[in-house]
């Protein structure tokens, strides 16, 4: 099975602030490669796909980067809503795993 | 509006089984690759299993922690996704959602609906 390590796995930031979240991979996974958002009692949201991909919807200050093995999930100006757990997810194969998530908090 | 809800959630005892379904609507359901995904008390996601499209012969696969004791099936005619959960264990306690493929990512997902296995 591949392995997702995301850093850190919670953070405190401030609005307007600058968060960078990482997740590697244990082997390559190519661009398959997705970020979702997640609130309390909410249904998780994709923010990217294919590493890079902003879905349809998402403010622009959500970015994704990275190929191989290391991936990163950057937000640029933190808004109050952007307060939630993040997780990266890798679909280049079965079983597809997830990251352990990172808790973005309010500093 | 694309939608997922599930239902089905409840107490049961270790050994039991229990009927998971999720209702989609907005989206031609037919044909999308389906996903359920897992979340226990306090921690990540995990994902459960998969079922693909009539095109791709409603192919099913399973995690490791699930294989033998779970069935993914779907209705195509009543947009609805199933999971069949047998021989529950305690640790099988979690939310279970379900999520569309959109090519190889999850771009929709249901709320989810809470599975407790305690006697």
């Amino acid at each position: 099975d591949i392995q997702m390590t995301q850093s850190p796995s919670s953070l405190s930031a401030s609005v307007g602030d600058r968060v960078i979240i990482t997740c590697r991979a244990s082997q390559s996974i190519s661009s398959y490669l997705s970020w979702h958002q997640q609130k309390p009692g909410k249904a998780p949201k994709l923010l990217i796909y294919a590493a890079s991909s902003l879905q349809s919807g998402v403010p622009s200050r959500f970015s994704g980067s990275g190929s191989g093995t290391d991936f990163t999930l950057t937000i640029s100006s933190l808004q109050p809503e952007d307060f939630a757990t993040y997780y990266c997810q890798q679909s280049y194969s079965t079983p597809i795993t997830f990251g352990q998530g990172t808790r973005l908090e309010i500093k | 509006e694309m939608q997922l809800v599930e239902s089905g959630g409840d107490l049961v005892q270790p050994g039991g089984s229990l009927r998971l379904s999720c209702v989609a609507s907005g989206f031609t359901f037919s044909d999308h690759y389906m996903d359920w995904v897992r979340q226990a008390p306090g921690k990540g996601l995990e994902w459960v299993g998969r079922i693909r499209s009539k095109v791709h012969s409603y192919i099913t696969e399973y995690a490791a922690s699930v294989e033998g004791r779970f069935t993914i099936s779907r209705d195509d005619s009543k947009n609805s996704l199933y999971l069949q959960m047998s021989s529950l264990k305690t640790e099988d306690t979690a939310v279970y959602l379900c999520g569309r493929l959109d090519y190889h990512y999850m771009d929709v997902w249901g709320k989810g609906t809470t599975v407790t296995v305690s006697s």
